[in-house]
């Protein structure tokens, strides 16, 4: 089966750095989309990996290691408004978008 | 660039009453579009992928009559439920896509409530 693995939940403080791993095993990679979801609204894209590597974005930056089938979400200097889901998704080879459940990111003062 | 318009906002409406929501590519050409549910503290469930001029691809347990969608143009894709129940409430979202392996873009959504 196709399958991605995030944390259901993290906390965070104001101010500090966070990570949100993603781990996925699916019939083939064609990418890997991270997207955040406040409460009540719809996803907004944040950032697309298709090469292994960091792809920075001002705070945001996310990592990917095709061959470890990994990749993680970084945020930098926390904000209050940051606290939302963050959905890791990937495409496989059938173009087929693969969600995993997200990641519920609480942010503390 | 890459604006998705999803209306209406909100349905509030009595049980039996078919309702249809419109989603728009506003600023490029979506050969596919997507329809999602989304339940209170739950994941996205894709309901249906659409490709202009064709029929919708439906996922398992969606019920093709329940949920028609008409994708008619390259901007324009639309999603009726019919005679819809109390248990058809949800938060239903749209996206598009111009082309593979592109991020899909969201509609803002549409909370749909059958009283």
């Amino acid at each position: 089966g196709q399958n991605i693995d995030q944390p259901t939940e993290m906390t965070a403080t104001e101010g500090a750095i966070v990570q949100i791993n993603c781990t996925y095993q699916t019939s083939g990679f064609n990418g890997l989309f991270w997207y955040q979801q406040h409460a009540g609204e719809a996803p907004t894209f944040l950032s697309y990996n298709v090469l292994d590597g960091l792809e920075e974005k001002g705070r945001f930056s996310s990592f990917l290691s095709r061959s470890k089938g990994y990749s993680y979400l970084l945020l930098k200097e926390l904000q209050m408004k940051d606290s939302a889901s963050y959905l890791c998704a990937v495409i496989n080879s059938n173009y087929q978008l693969i969600w995993g459940a997200g990641t519920k990111l609480i942010i503390k003062p | 660039g890459a604006v998705v318009s999803q209306h209406p906002s909100w349905v509030i409406c009595k049980s039996g009453t078919s309702v249809k929501i419109e989603c728009r590519s506003l600023d490029f050409q979506a050969t596919t579009m997507f329809w999602y549910r989304q339940f209170p503290k739950q994941s996205l469930m894709l309901m249906a992928t659409s490709n202009e001029g064709s029929k919708a691809t439906y996922e398992q347990g969606v019920e093709k009559d329940k949920f028609l969608i008409n994708h008619a143009s390259l901007t324009l894709s639309t999603l009726t439920v019919t005679s819809a129940h109390p248990e058809d409430s949800s938060f239903y979202i749209c996206s598009a896509m111009d082309r593979e392996p592109q991020p899909q873009h969201f509609g803002d959504g549409t909370r749909l409530s059958i009283l």
